[in-house]
């Protein structure tokens, strides 16, 4: 199973674009990279998930360099409530690991 | 469509009680499971089931049992509490196990404390 390492933490500004980036160097064939987002009390909430190049949905971007060894998620304009936990996972035959995940606080 | 439900939301267990949390979704999904988040972590699968009939140990399931009572309700059983075992329990469901690209979706937790 692929391994992610991800930033701790990060802080940024409201209306500021977010970029997390995260790495899965033995990324196989067959694996998709999902990101979950999760809110304090919360169970984690689907955000994006792609598989290479670019994915673009009405919360996010995810862009896949050709290699897949890392991906990075984009937040447009942040705002205070996208503070949350941001979780990269590369799924394998549905066998999702968490790590600690990215801390995002967001300032006004 | 309430998604996944989970109850009770908050339990405090004393030191080898027994308890059963719930887990229900009304998505038609085939596959549900069940993790534990401890404090500053991320989430560790402890089993799943991947479809009504079945159940799979994941990455933590000693100290627990579960029963898939039908396509909808999954349970976790702690049959003898351990203080190891306080954390904030989570259920989830995908439509299937072991597709590309398979999405899951999670009930808001359920926060146990064995003292």
């Amino acid at each position: 199973l692929a391994k992610t390492t991800q930033p701790i933490s990060m802080d940024s500004y409201e209306g500021q674009e977010v970029n997390i980036t995260c790495s899965h160097n033995n990324i196989a064939t067959n694996d998709y990279i999902t990101w979950y987002q999760q809110f304090p009390s919360q169970g984690p909430r689907f955000i994006i998930q792609g598989y290479k190049t670019k994915v673009t949905n009405e919360v996010a971007s995810l862009f896949i360099p050709a290699d897949r060894k890392s991906s990075t998620l984009s937040l447009p304009r942040v705002s205070l409530s996208d503070t949350a936990v941001y979780y990269c996972l590369v799924v394998d035959n549905n066998d999702m690991r968490f790590g600690a995940g990215t801390r995002l606080t967001v300032k006004p | 469509n309430a998604g996944v439900t989970q109850t009770p939301k908050f339990q405090v267990l004393k030191t080898g009680q027994s308890m059963t949390l719930q887990c229900a979704q009304d998505m038609n999904h085939n596959s549900m499971y069940w993790y534990r988040q401890d404090p500053g972590m991320g989430l560790r699968l402890i089993y799943y089931s991947a479809s009504e009939g079945t159940t799979d140990k994941g990455e933590v399931p000693n100290g627990y049992n579960v029963s898939r009572l039908n396509k909808r309700e999954f349970s976790l059983r702690l049959e003898s509490a351990a203080p190891s075992q306080t954390s904030v329990y989570f259920c989830a469901s995908s439509r299937r196990q072991g597709g590309q690209g398979e999405t899951q979706y999670f009930g808001p937790g359920t926060r146990l404390l064995v003292l």
